[in-house]
């Protein structure tokens, strides 16, 4: 089974409507991730989350909001989608140990969701 | 802020040719430097990675050597497959006691012809 498991994979929906994304890891990380992905601009961070009570936004957080609603689960919610929001979009974890000896957490990332607004 | 660039696309070469994808990087401090693949459908897997000035990471036939005197981290292969068709993703990663985000380039894709 999938560590990290996105649904759903493929979304087509309209201008306006309220998209909700989802993310579930089995991994166990405190660390969870959204990211999208456009030709030509690689992946961008939109939120991020160090664990259920610790929540910020990355880069792109314009129109978007999320949910930790346990340390497994991280929901991105687009509330009246656009059409400039298509895109495929990421969900990565890794975990929180960090000092000297630590120079990265590795980030591990879902499948991925293509999300299509008309 | 910290930016990676990549070289642009798609790069398209005949089996067992040499491969080069270029990346260089701007930061402040001491980043740790990757190369993650995504196959056609796939989510990204990390190809290798290097945390330090002159570590060269190795995976699957790839190289990377960490530059820090001209903030570079090339992707080298010396025999390309059909099976290396991809696209692959230069990133920096701020240190895990700051936030270990990762910031991307834009992406090269790859393809391999018989």
């Amino acid at each position: 089974d999938a560590d990290v498991t996105q649904t759903p994979r493929n979304r087509i929906t309209k201008t306006g409507k309220r998209i909700m994304l989802e993310c579930s890891q089995t991994k166990g990380h405190d660390r969870m991730y959204w990211y999208r992905q456009d030709p030509g601009l690689g992946l961008r961070l939109i939120y991020y989350s160090f664990d259920v009570k610790d929540i910020n936004k990355g880069e792109i957080s314009d129109g978007y909001s999320v949910s930790r609603q346990a340390q497994a689960k991280f929901s991105l919610s687009l509330e009246s989608a656009i059409p400039n929001q298509t895109a495929l979009y990421f969900c990565a974890t890794s975990d929180s140990t960090s000092g000297q000896s630590k120079a990265y957490n590795e980030q591990f990332f879902g499948p991925g969701t293509r999300l299509t607004v008309l | 802020g910290d930016s990676v660039t990549q070289m642009e696309g798609p790069v398209t070469l005949s089996e067992e040719a040499f491969l080069t994808i270029n990346c260089t990087y701007t930061a402040t401090g001491y980043p740790s430097l990757f190369w993650y693949v995504q196959y056609p459908g796939e989510g990204l897997q990390l190809l290798l990675k290097a945390t330090k000035a002159d570590d060269k990471g190795s995976n699957k036939g790839f190289e990377a050597t960490y530059r820090k005197e001209t903030t570079s981290f090339h992707l080298e292969k010396g025999s390309v497959q059909v099976s290396d068709s991809a696209v692959y993703f230069c990133a920096l990663s701020e240190p895990p006691g700051n936030t270990g985000k990762l910031i991307f380039g834009q992406g090269t894709t790859l393809q391999v012809k018989p």
